[in-house]
Order: structure tokens, then C-alpha cells, then sequence
């Protein structure tokens, strides 16, 4: 069965470069959610979409900014980026249904390095 | 903000002892449990999602219990194997599409 894709698996950036993480959901998943996890810590929610309109929105910096695509995939655009930053990213998907409590499947995540 | 708390942080058993874990959320704007299992390099993978006060859920030695009243769900892991080494996740959901609120994660580790 296909599972959400995520690319790229590595990336190493310097203090204040960019970078675009994607994320393709399952096919026929309607809602896309991002995640950051640091080192040690649980992961937190960033942002999340649902047809195409963000729908919810928790501890993502301002110099981060997302978007969801009419495929439905998605891309967390990172912007003057920080040590703080370096974390493993994470996308899920689901297909929400009216009253469903669909399961958020994952991705493999993206590691993120900034040196 | 919501507070997921679990426990044990991290467990050392041997292979074929029986565990538990605990998972206490919020019992307020309660909508579903879920809980994952993270294997090390790997994606964090669906175990179950629970949504009535009451719900048991199984799969094959892996059952979990759920009581939204007091804010709390157990794992169980009958007969651990090595196999079985992970961490353990439960994550609360206050909607439909709303995000996922993780707890720390409980990391078991199983001794052949």
C-alpha cells in the first residue's frame, strides 16, 4: 500500500538558508499535518491542511510558512534558519470524514541539520 | 495548552514478561486516543485509536484500554519479544482534523 512520501529523507543547510521540505500524502488523503521533533523531545505540531486551506496552526515560527498544493501535496518552506531548527520533521496524513477519528499515517520524516 | 503525560519514561524488561503503560490526558474536549508505535529509522506506526469511554482494543499480544471519565488509557504487551522494543506513543485529539497532541513516549526495551 502507498505511504506518505517525504523529501528529502537528509538535509544539511547553514544559519540563514532556506529550505523545502515536501510531503506527498496517501492518495485520496484530503488533510496534511507537520510535525517537528528535536532532539529528546516529543514531537510538536506545526501546521496542518485540510482541502488545500490551512485548518489548524500551533508552534510554527513566523520564518516558516506551508502550503498545500492541488494534489494534495505539501511543502514546509523554512526561512533564515537557525540551530534551533535542526529536528526531525515529520508529515502525516488523513482522510477526515464528518465525526471520523481517521488515523494520521506518517511519513518517514525528514531529518534537518543546520550547522 | 494540553498535557499528555506517560509512564514510565523507559522500561527494561525480559523477553516474555507481560507490561503496561499509561498514557493521562485531559478529560475535557475529549475526542479520540491513538496510540503509535515508533521503531528507531523507522515512521511512527498506527496501533489504535480509541474513542468511547470504555473502547478495548487488540491486536494479536498488544490490547489497550481507554477511560475518557478520569483522563487515562493503558497499553498492554502480553508476553514481550524482542520484537516489541520501541517507543510507545499516545497522542489526544480535541476534533475530527485536529492535530495530534503527543505525549513523551515510553521507550521499551525487551532483553532476549
Amino acid at each position: 500500500a502507498a505511504g506518505v512520501i517525504q523529501s528529502p529523507r537528509h538535509l544539511i543547510k547553514e544559519k540563514r538558508e532556506t529550505a523545502t521540505l515536501k510531503c506527498y500524502p496517501i492518495p485520496r488523503h484530503d488533510t496534511v499535518y507537520w510535525y517537528q521533533q528535536g532532539p529528546g523531545q516529543d514531537p510538536q505540531f506545526l501546521i496542518s491542511f485540510y482541502e488545500k486551506m490551512q485548518s489548524d496552526k500551533g508552534s510554527i515560527p513566523d520564518r516558516f510558512s506551508a502550503q498545500q498544493f492541488s494534489d494534495y501535496h505539501s511543502e514546509l518552506n523554512m526561512s533564515s534558519l537557525e540551530l534551533g531548527d535542526s529536528a526531525l520533521y515529520f508529515c502525516a496524513s488523513s482522510l477526515v470524514l464528518a465525526g471520523s477519528t481517521d488515523t494520521q499515517y506518517f511519513g518517514p520524516g525528514t531529518r534537518l541539520t543546520v550547522l | 495548552i494540553l498535557n499528555v503525560e506517560q509512564s514510565p519514561q523507559s522500561l527494561h524488561v525480559q523477553e516474555g514478561d507481560s507490561t503496561n503503560f499509561t498514557c493521562s490526558f485531559p478529560s475535557s474536549n475529549f475526542y479520540a486516543l491513538h496510540w503509535y508505535r515508533w521503531e528507531t529509522a523507522k515512521s511512527p506506526e498506527a496501533l489504535f485509536v480509541m474513542t468511547l469511554n470504555g473502547d478495548e482494543k487488540k491486536k494479536g499480544r498488544i490490547s489497550a484500554t481507554l477511560n475518557t471519565k478520569e483522563g487515562y488509557s493503558y497499553l498492554y504487551i502480553k508476553g514481550s519479544q524482542p520484537e516489541d522494543s520501541a517507543t510507545y506513543l499516545c497522542a489526544f485529539l480535541t476534533g475530527a482534523n485536529s492535530k495530534l497532541t503527543f505525549g513523551k513516549g515510553i521507550t521499551l526495551s525487551v532483553r532476549p
